[in-house]
């Protein structure tokens, strides 16, 4: 079974603090992902990588950036946490596809409830 | 860019009861995945439908995948209390970036 696992379950923080969200998979996928899941808004894509040092933007990349220094770990960064980021971060995983052909299916973490004082 | 909505947004149904989600895309997709949420979970990934006006079944789940490739729907048949979570549909339209819809929360009660 694929296993997706994040540094924090639960997380508070203040305002203006730098922020690292972490995230492994073990099952060798290329790509991963990064969401933030808001009631009525459904998951929302903030950056996602195909590949190790590589990234692309999502939907809401503002306020984030993300790291991946190697194939199993994707980093999400709030450089400066602001109250409007308070949310529920989704990690997820899935194989690599060639161009133009769509992804298997993604893999979620439990996710890091982050709260923003 | 690509936009995914479901409808509704949440709904409350007796043990026993029908319930159908629809989801609406603004652009055609080139695939359509379900995923379920429990209460307190992550989602969890349901079916994948690729052609057109495909339909699957799961024992009581049945999904389809509209003619046109823009719209899905799931409907649960008899519904228990273990269907009790959040239904998100996702689709990958010309980018290769899968976008998920706004959600259905379903509420089953005794």
């Amino acid at each position: 079974d694929v296993k997706v696992t994040q540094s924090s379950r639960y997380l508070v923080k203040r305002t203006g603090e730098k922020v690292f969200l972490e995230c492994v998979q073990d099952m060798d996928h290329e790509n991963m992902f990064w969401y933030r899941q808001d009631p009525g808004l459904g998951l929302r894509l903030i950056y996602f990588s195909y590949d190790v040092k590589m990234k692309e933007k999502g939907d809401i990349p503002e306020g984030y950036s993300v790291s991946r220094e190697k194939k199993e770990r994707f980093s999400l960064i709030l450089e400066s946490a602001s109250t409007n980021q308070t949310s529920m971060y989704l990690c997820a995983s899935s194989l690599n596809f060639p161009s133009g052909t769509p992804t298997d299916t993604q893999y979620f973490g439990p996710g890091t409830r982050l709260t923003v004082l | 860019g690509q936009q995914v909505m479901q409808i509704p947004q949440y709904q409350h149904v007796q043990e026993g009861e029908d319930f159908t989600t629809y989801c609406n895309s603004s652009t055609t997709l080139s695939n359509i995945q379900w995923y379920k949420q429990r209460p307190g979970g992550h989602p969890v990934f349901l079916i994948q439908l690729v052609k057109s006006g495909e339909v699957k079944k799961q024992k009581r789940l049945t999904f389809q995948f509209g003619e046109a490739k823009k719209n899905s729907s799931l409907h649960i048949t008899a519904t228990q209390t273990t269907d009790v979570g959040t239904y998100f549909c996702a689709g990958h339209g010309t980018a290769s970036k899968l976008t998920f819809g706004t959600g259905t929360r379903l509420q089953v009660t005794l």
